[in-house]
């Protein structure tokens, strides 16, 4: 199975700072077949990315998902006081999918 | 509005069985996959496994930890899909989350979970 490895563990950063999360997969995803999730406290997590690059329903234009092969990257442009939570890449090109280990995205 | 719900977590013992459902609305059921997913407390997210919908053969895949033990099933009649688990071990332990997904991922509606407690 692929194993994602996300990086920072823990991000510590003020609101309006620029946030960049990175995903490594163990071996290249077939078609960019990345996703990112959102996750609050005491929350189900909430489709973000998809395709690596395309935003979900209703995601501000903050957020944004570059890469390809086995270098994947989420970025927040600018933080809000709500994007404070744990992100985690997941991909789905091959089977079993796999979740990486989350980054927790703090406020400093 | 879209809506999952899941039912029939609870307390269990080691080696037993439970069945969860999932029901859901408001987007086109029968079009999607249905995936499951868990989450032990304080930890990351494990994907369980997901059912395809008909014209993809209600194709099945599982993780690696539930293989043979767990089944996914669905009834797109009654916008239902189910997790029968079985030979629980306490590592099973977690919020259980169902989720609906389009063909390209591009979108995955989940429900709010159900907790499931394996322990004597």
């Amino acid at each position: 199975e692929i194993v994602l490895t996300q990086s920072p563990g823990t991000l510590s950063l003020s609101p309006g700072e620029r946030a960049t999360l990175s995903c490594r997969p163990s071996q290249s995803i077939s078609g960019s077949s990345l996703a990112w999730y959102q996750q609050k406290p005491g929350q189900a997590p909430r489709l973000l990315i998809y395709g690596a690059s395309s935003r979900a329903t209703g995601i501000p234009d903050r957020f944004s998902g570059s890469g390809s092969g086995t270098d994947f990257t989420l970025s927040i442009s600018r933080l809000e006081p709500e994007d404070f939570a744990v992100y985690y890449c997941q991909q789905y090109g091959s089977s079993p999918e796999t979740f990486g280990q989350g980054t927790k995205v703090e406020i400093k | 509005e879209v809506q999952l719900v899941e039912s029939g977590g609870g307390l269990v013992q080691p080696g037993g069985s439970l069945k969860l459902s999932c029901a859901a609305s408001g987007f086109t059921f029968s079009g999607s996959s249905m995936h499951w997913v868990r989450q032990a407390s304080g930890k990351g997210l494990e994907w369980v496994g997901r059912i395809r919908s008909k014209p993809k053969t209600y194709a099945t895949a599982y993780g690696e930890s539930v293989k043979g033990r767990f089944t996914i099933s669905r009834d797109d009649s009654k916008n239902t899909a189910y997790l029968q688990m079985s030979s629980l071990k306490t590592e099973d332990t977690g919020v259980y989350y169902c989720t609906g997904r389009g063909n390209w991922n591009e979108f995955d509606y989940w429900g709010q979970g159900t907790l499931v407690s394996v322990s004597s």
